[in-house]
């Protein structure tokens, strides 16, 4: 199944607190699994992404945590910030053929932080 | 700078009125692919090309016909808008799409208004 299903739709997170967003696939042979980052008026642009033989990833205050076994995984933005307010794709990747391949997206997370 | 260039970046027209918008990137990609992005659909695959002269159906295809004569120039063209088509557009490309850990860059968008 070609789909990353995304939750939740909308987040309001308070100045400070910790944003949590998640992702869950079906298909084995998504081989990459980047998220990013969109602001109004922008086009989306790569925040941070994990392989799946790695069960972490830290950039900062933004961390993946994957879990391969429940084929999910998930952003968290720790002391999120005001600046951080924007939409959130998680992705996957799968490659077919010898140079084929693509990106599949989810729908989106919109979080809006409170000062 | 290293961008994806798309125009225009706002156009309103009327149903049955053909165009084009066009996307160009100086990042010397192969991959290049093109998203419409609407209220709680997230982004979804038009049409994406692996290289020159190699183009293929993403998700929602019906409508639209693309063309790649050129690395750098992914135009998208509407031959009979209608309005179920209004909707924001992004141009995307990265250096190959068999690995996963090329990131796409994405333009900053063309919002189409089909009355």
């Amino acid at each position: 199944q070609q789909q990353v299903k995304q939750s939740p739709q909308s987040l309001i997170v308070q100045k400070g607190g910790i944003s949590i967003i998640n992702c869950a696939y079906e298909n084995t042979a998504f081989d990459y699994f980047p998220w990013y980052q969109q602001f109004p008026g922008k086009g989306p642009a790569l925040l941070i992404a994990i392989r799946p033989d790695v069960s972490e990833k830290k950039e900062g205050r933004f961390t993946i945590s994957f879990n391969k076994s429940a084929k999910q995984f998930s952003l968290h933005i720790m002391d999120s910030q005001p600046g951080d307010s924007a939409t959130y794709f998680c992705a996957a990747h799968y490659a077919h053929g010898g140079s084929q391949g693509n990106l599949i997206f989810g729908k989106g997370t919109k979080l809006s932080v409170k000062p | 700078e290293a961008q994806v260039t798309q125009n225009p970046r706002y156009l309103i027209t009327v149903t049955g009125k053909k165009l084009t918008v066009t996307c160009s990137q100086n990042m010397n990609h192969e991959y290049m692919s093109w998203y419409r992005q609407d209220p709680g659909l997230g982004l979804r695959q038009i049409y994406y090309s692996m290289n020159v002269e190699v183009t293929d159906k993403g998700d929602v295809p019906e409508g639209y016909k693309v063309s790649r004569k050129e690395k750098r120039n992914f135009p998208l063209i509407l031959e009979s808008p209608s309005p179920n088509q209004t909707s924001l557009y992004f141009c995307a490309s990265s250096l190959s799409i068999r690995s996963g850990n090329q990131p796409q860059h994405f333009g900053d968008g063309t919002r189409l208004s089909i009355l």
